[in-house]
């Protein structure tokens, strides 16, 4: 079934480091791709998206690429901050009225 | 521009117990969702409506009940409270249509704690 995979965390990372969060996808069809941040104690947002294969999302120094051959949406920032201290979400949309998931990956940035 | 608002915050049931979580959106969307969020799981959704008088099950709806009288609010009810229904619970809208059609706008969450 359609499912998402995304490392666990926590991800400790010190500032200036570089980040990836891996995320692969089991999906049919061709899905729409997200990224969502929960900072503490608020909803989900909205980081970036793609929507077809090879696009790459970008949102504050964040970035993702659609790879449908891999089935993947990695995220990458190449230099943390504190401020970047959240749970990141990768989530997918087939079609219909379905946003499928990933358990979240929680990143602690230390100064 | 308020988005979506819920409320309560925080809510402390006791087994069996009814209450309803409330959910606006000031955006004119069509779609609404509820999801409750569990440590390790992601999010998983309720209960969803793609407008006004159309409501639909989602991966985990028994023991809720949903209803959606105008565009605007989306209630979810929990009839009879347990335990295995501590968790946090998220509204979500999105248009439904357009180049954003499928991008949720979430609430701020209610932590509901079942005794």
């Amino acid at each position: 079934g359609d499912s998402v995979t995304q490392m666990e965390g926590p991800v400790t990372l010190s500032e200036e480091a570089f980040l990836t969060i891996n995320c692969t996808y089991t999906a049919t069809g061709y899905p729409s791709l997200f990224w969502y941040v929960q900072y503490p104690g608020e909803g989900l947002q909205l980081l970036l998206k793609a929507t077809k294969a090879d696009d790459k999302g970008s949102n504050k120094g964040f970035e993702a690429t659609y790879r449908k051959e891999t089935t993947s949406f990695h995220l990458e920032k190449g230099s943390v901050q504190v401020s970047d201290s959240a749970v990141y979400f990768c989530a997918f949309h087939t079609g219909g009225f379905k946003t499928i998931f990933g358990a979240g990956t929680r990143l602690f940035v230390k100064a | 521009n308020a988005g979506v608002t819920q409320t309560p915050k925080f809510q402390v049931l006791k087994t069996g117990q009814s209450m309803t979580l409330q959910c606006a959106q000031d955006m004119n969307h069509e779609y609404m969702s509820w999801y409750r969020q569990d440590p390790g799981m992601g999010l998983r959704l309720i209960h969803y409506s793609v407008g006004a008088g159309i409501t639909d099950q989602g991966e985990v709806p028994n023991g809720y009940n949903v209803s959606r009288s105008t565009t605007e609010d989306f209630p979810l009810r929990l009839l009879s409270a347990a335990p295995s229904q501590t968790s946090v619970y998220f509204c979500a809208s999105n248009p439904g249509q357009g180049s954003g059609a499928n991008v949720l706008t979430f609430g701020a969450g209610s932590r509901l704690t079942v005794l």
